[in-house]
């Protein structure tokens, strides 16, 4: 079955450090991928998406590249800022249904 | 512009009882689903919908039922409610079912603690 893997653990960063984290998946097909953001207190947001290889999906200073060779979706933002503090999650939906699969999370704290 | 609705945003039961989690959206989509969100364990889905009149199972339905009368609505519901059932339950919906490409809009959840 479909299924996406996240790194273990929470991210604490200081404000204007590089944030990577990363999320590799499993699927038949070729799935759509996507980051969502869930500030606390609240609902999940769309981040950003990409929906075939090479693709790459950007919002808000963040960006992630579809990586079919490595079966890959790693988030990346140049200078994180304090507002970035949340949780972020990796999902991916097969074609042909919209059924999400998501890890399990990363908690980012950045720290001013 | 509501977008999608949860009722109610905390509630607390005890063992046995049931009750109906709401779920409302304002934008004509086909497509709603349930998940809960467990710590260390993401989001699970529990039950979807197509359309109006269609359900399915998710990944972890046992102990919840769901109907779709109309477009706009998709309760859950906890027929006897168990301790493990406490958890975080969030709606989602998205415009069609299209492929996957489509992202899901979430409500803002309803967290549950089963005494």
């Amino acid at each position: 079955g479909n299924s996406v893997t996240q790194m273990e653990g929470p991210v604490t960063l200081s404000e204007e450090a590089f944030l990577t984290i990363n999320c590799t998946y499993t699927a038949t097909g070729y799935p759509s991928l996507f980051w969502y953001v869930q500030y606390p207190g609240e609902g999940l947001q769309l981040l950003l998406k990409a929906t075939k290889a090479d693709d790459k999906g950007s919002n808000k200073g963040f960006e992630a590249t579809y990586r079919k060779e490595t079966t890959s979706f790693h988030l990346e933002k140049g200078s994180v800022q304090v507002s970035d503090s949340a949780v972020y999650f990796c999902a991916l939906s097969e074609h042909g249904n919209n059924r999400l699969a998501f890890g399990k999370g990363n908690q980012v704290v950045v720290i001013p | 512009n509501a977008g999608v609705t949860q009722t109610p945003k905390f509630q607390v039961l005890k063992t046995g009882q049931s009750m109906t989690l709401q779920c409302a959206q304002d934008m004509n989509h086909e497509y709603m689903s349930w998940y809960r969100q467990d710590p260390g364990m993401g989001l699970r889905l529990i039950h979807y919908s197509v359309g109006a009149g269609i359900t399915d199972q998710g990944e972890v339905p046992n102990g919840y039922n769901v109907s779709r009368s109309t477009t706009e609505d998709f309760p859950l519901r906890l027929l006897s409610a168990a301790p493990s059932q406490t958890s975080v339950y969030f709606c989602a919906s998205s415009p069609t079912v299209d492929r996957g490409n489509q992202p899901q809009h979430f409500g803002d959840g309803t967290r549950l603690s089963i005494l």
